[in-house]
């Protein structure tokens, strides 16, 4: 069964800081995705990673996937108040359509 | 402003109440999603449709009945709800290829409280 991990699942932070969320997960899979949630609003695609060692960078945001260690990271550069928010992770399993998601990384970014 | 819509954007209703929640695409995509969002949860795919066919239902309780007229509009039918099936529910679209699919694009959602 596939299973998607993602840490930490709550992180507030400074702005002007960097960090890195972590999502993990089970059996090998072909496609990875971030999302973004804002509160009450709905998801917003960022990435979508398709091969191993794949790096897409969008502004203070950069995501990488790892298909060996099954593992993506999504960086955060000198991050700034508008990048609060919840960032969720999302693995494709098999061909049938279906994503199975991360539980979220709520982020909180303080002036 | 995505191109997937959804209503009512929210909706209170009783245990023994019928209601359906309705989603349109305008995305020109070929398949249509209903999740299940609780909170500290995961989300939860609950149908997946693909040219109008169900390709996917992940034991989802009878009480909710799916229907897709058409590639553009999907529906949720809901009856006999229980308390904890108060969530939000979300609808999402995407190409589907036939290897995988395409970037799923989200409606903003149904908020569903049932009493």
């Amino acid at each position: 069964e596939l299973k998607v991990e993602q840490n930490p699942l709550f992180l507030s932070m400074q702005e002007g800081k960097n960090y890195t969320i972590y999502c993990n997960y089970s059996t090998t899979s072909d496609r990875l995705y971030w999302y973004r949630q804002d509160p009450g609003k709905s998801l917003e695609s960022l990435f979508v990673l398709l091969s191993n060692g794949a790096v897409k960078q969008e502004g203070r945001l950069m995501a990488s996937l790892d298909t060996k260690a099954r593992l993506s990271t999504l960086h955060i550069t000198a991050a700034v108040h508008d990048l609060s928010a919840t960032y969720f992770c999302a693995v494709e399993k098999g061909s049938n359509y279906q994503l199975i998601w991360g539980a979220g990384t709520k982020l909180i970014i303080k002036p | 402003e995505t191109g997937v819509t959804q209503t009512p954007r929210h909706l209170v209703m009783g245990m023994t109440n019928k209601k359906s929640l309705k989603c349109e695409q305008h995305l020109g995509h070929n398949a249509m999603y209903w999740y299940k969002q609780s909170a500290k949860k995961p989300l939860e795919l609950m149908f997946v449709y693909n040219f109008k066919e169900q390709t996917e239902n992940n034991s989802v309780p009878s009480r909710f009945s799916p229907e897709c007229p058409n590639s553009s509009h999907l529906f949720l039918h809901l009856h006999t709800l229980q308390p904890e099936d108060s969530a939000l529910y979300l609808c999402a679209s995407s190409q589907a290829t036939g290897t995988g699919t395409d970037t799923q694009y989200f409606g903003p959602g149904t908020r569903l409280t049932v009493l």
